[in-house]
């Protein structure tokens, strides 16, 4: 039962790299949504999503783009990595928006 | 400034020792839910309270949503080591679900 696959673990990158950060849940959830986790500021809300083909910024969405081509996979890209992007970004589904939220194990990004 | 305020920041208490944590805002949430994340892993859910007024208790872990359904409480009894990590509140509003901004738990033996 693998739940929220996220990679990788962890990754640097330096000022003005792009990369991908992928996505996958196995458990047919409709809503997806990435985090990124800053100390003290708990989890913030990046993009989010509410079914295949649709997506929708959260509260800190410049510099991050998603897309939602299917209802397993979301992945979150950086465009033009900046050292303001380092963080622990967490990949989340769930069933709705007022049920349980499963998390994968986060991606370690910094940016040099 | 985030939806959802949460107080204390960090909380270093003995083994035993009683405690509550908050959490504020001044929207109304249809729910609220409470999660626990230990380090280099996800947070993972303890409880949903949904109706104003609602107390739920999981062993030693009370849980409250304020009648306004703006706030809520998670009070710990006994502390115990095991108890310690990231304790984050988390609610929607319209599309979106939002998270507090963390209490940090560390319960010493």
């Amino acid at each position: 039962n693998a739940g929220v696959t996220q990679t990788p673990k962890f990754q640097v990158l330096k000022t003005g790299q792009s990369m991908t950060l992928q996505c996958a849940q196995d458990m047919n959830h409709e809503y997806m949504s990435w985090y990124r986790q800053d100390p003290g500021m708990g989890l913030r809300l990046i993009h989010y999503s509410v079914g295949a083909g649709i997506t929708d910024q959260g509260e800190v969405p410049n510099g991050y783009n998603v897309s939602r081509s299917t209802t397993e996979d979301f992945p979150l890209r950086l465009l033009s990595a900046a050292p303001s992007q380092t963080s622990v970004y967490f990949c989340a589904s769930s069933r709705g928006l007022n049920t349980e939220a499963f998390f994968g194990q986060g991606t370690r990004l910094t940016v040099v | 400034t985030q939806l959802l305020e949460q107080s204390p920041q960090f909380l270093s208490i003995q083994e035993g020792e009683n405690l509550t944590v908050y959490c504020n805002s001044s929207s109304v949430f249809s729910s609220l839910q409470w999660y626990r994340q230990e380090p280099g892993e996800g947070p993972v859910l303890l409880v949903t309270v949904v109706t104003g007024g609602e107390v739920k208790k999981l062993k030693r872990l009370t849980f409250q949503f304020g009648d306004a359904r703006k706030d809520s409480s998670l009070h710990i009894t006994a502390a115990q080591p095991g108890d310690t990590g990231l304790y984050l509140c988390a609610g929607a509003l319209g599309n979106q679900f939002y998270f507090g901004t963390g209490t940090s738990l560390t319960v010493i033996p």
